[in-house]
């Protein structure tokens, strides 16, 4: 069965600090990806990054990287010098190679960045 | 671009009534979803289509009706309104395959109350 388990419920931090969000999954598959994606408090679901599981090369995107490591079955985000404009509820999600309309989402996790 | 279009934006249902939550793309995506969203429990799938006339049940389908006549539509119906099924809904679309696989485009959502 596939799972995905964000453990940080929420996490306060003061603007400019960083900020790491954990994603620990579950699958058999051999091939999967991997995502995260964003909801501010507007409520709508936008689309960060995926990753496949064959490349566990990092990524960086402006303050936004990701860490991927198959040997732990995690993929962390971190926000570096975070902004007020980052609070939002982040989620990872995970899906089956060729099954991109059916996503396990973690539980999500609710970061406040206050100024 | 519409992307993907979900109405109604808020219903009050009474229990024992039944309702339709459309759901439209305008990107010629194959896979179409249904996900609720509940506190602490991250986005569950409820039904999803891999193309017009193919749908299948997700992780909590109980309750829930779904039908694929065209690319661009993949109506909810709520056959007979509970409680339980006071939530968000959103309504995504994605690439069945290729290197945008399994990125989901997401509707505003649709805040439920059943009363």
């Amino acid at each position: 069965a596939q799972k995905v388990t964000q453990a940080q419920t929420e996490i306060s931090v003061v603007e400019k600090e960083d900020v790491t969000l954990d994603c620990v999954y579950e699958t058999r598959d051999t091939t999967y990806y991997l995502f995260w994606y964003k909801q501010p408090p507007s409520g709508e679901l936008v689309f960060l990054i995926r990753r496949n599981s064959f490349d566990e090369q990092n990524e960086i995107s402006g303050r936004y990287s990701w860490n991927f490591q198959k040997s732990t079955s995690s993929f962390n985000f971190t926000i570096t010098a975070s902004q007020v404009v980052d609070s939002a509820v982040y989620f990872c999600a995970l899906s089956a190679y060729n099954q991109g309309g059916k996503l396990i989402f973690g539980q999500g996790t609710e970061l406040s960045v206050k100024p | 671009n519409a992307g993907v279009t979900q109405t109604p934006k808020f219903q009050v249902l009474k229990t024992g009534q039944s309702m339709t939550l459309q759901c439209a793309q305008d990107m010629n995506h194959e896979y179409m979803s249904w996900y609720r969203q509940d506190p602490g429990m991250g986005l569950r799938l409820i039904h999803y289509s891999v193309g017009a006339g193919i749908t299948d049940q997700g992780e909590v389908p109980n309750g829930y009706n779904v039908s694929r006549s065209t690319t661009e539509d993949f109506p909810l119906r709520l056959l007979s309104a509970a409680p339980s099924q006071t939530s968000v809904y959103f309504c995504a679309s994605s690439f069945p395959s290729g290197t945008r696989n399994g990125e989901a485009f997401f509707g505003q959502g649709t805040r439920l109350t059943v009363v």
